[in-house]
């Protein structure tokens, strides 16, 4: 069974830029969640998407966002990039229905902002 | 709010010593808890898994055990491995409505010699 797959791994941008990240979760999951994991603040959570919709967000600036499409991938968009978003963001699914609602992660894409 | 305290890193060890990384948290209702491992470069892989009070969750050695009363989940390990080197986090999924994303620990990193 694949797991949680993300894109790109790595990413290099520049301060004001805009980014999507992506990610596919595992088969049968319909949530996906995403976190950020910045140098020196840990695992931060993001956003929770479920069934298409936004069910949950963090405390983090409006000018982060996301959708949740038909299929259950999902987009994390970042506008007008700052030096502090560098970070790993790393995206989780599961499944409300079984499992204890465990989250499996992918193996995240790594954005610079210069 | 919720929250995860985690014993602070560094851990040093010697190939075959004992580990113990210490996980305390806070929470109301009942929460299931986690213990995640990050291998250096990648993302998070589950290690293991508790969902209610006295569950032990085990995999590949390492035990942990859902201590409702003193509100702990510490990691054990019998005999440690260089392979095991790696960050470890603990984390806390309330399961209550609208918040089901995951609260982690800071980490800790331990570093396992031979």
């Amino acid at each position: 069974e694949a797991g949680v797959t993300q894109s790109p791994t790595h990413l290099i941008k520049t301060r004001g830029q805009q980014v999507t990240l992506r990610c596919s979760p595992i088969s049968g999951h319909t949530s996906v969640y995403w976190y950020q994991q910045a140098l020196g603040l840990g695992l931060q959570f993001l956003l929770w998407y479920d069934e298409g919709e936004e069910r949950n967000r963090g405390n983090f600036p409006p000018r982060f966002s996301g959708r949740q499409f038909p299929n259950y991938s999902s987009e994390l968009n970042v506008n007008a990039l700052e030096l502090e978003d560098s970070a790993l963001y790393l995206c989780a699914s599961s499944s409300l229905a079984g499992d204890l609602e465990t989250q499996y992660f992918g193996p995240g894409t790594r954005l610079l902002v210069l | 709010g919720n929250s995860v305290t985690q014993m602070e890193g560094p851990v040093t060890l010697s190939e075959e010593a004992f580990l113990t990384i210490n996980c305390t948290y806070t929470a109301t209702g009942y929460p299931s808890l986690f213990w995640y491992v990050q291998y250096p470069g990648e993302g998070l892989q589950l290690l293991l898994k508790a969902t209610k009070a006295d569950d032990k969750g085990s995999n590949k050695g390492f035990e942990a055990t859902y201590r409702k009363e003193t509100t702990s989940f510490h990691l054990e390990k019998g005999s440690v491995q260089v392979s095991d080197s790696a960050v470890y986090f603990c984390a806390l999924n309330p399961l209550s409505g609208s918040a089901r994303q995951l609260t982690f620990g800071s980490g800790t990193q331990l570093t396992v010699l031979p």
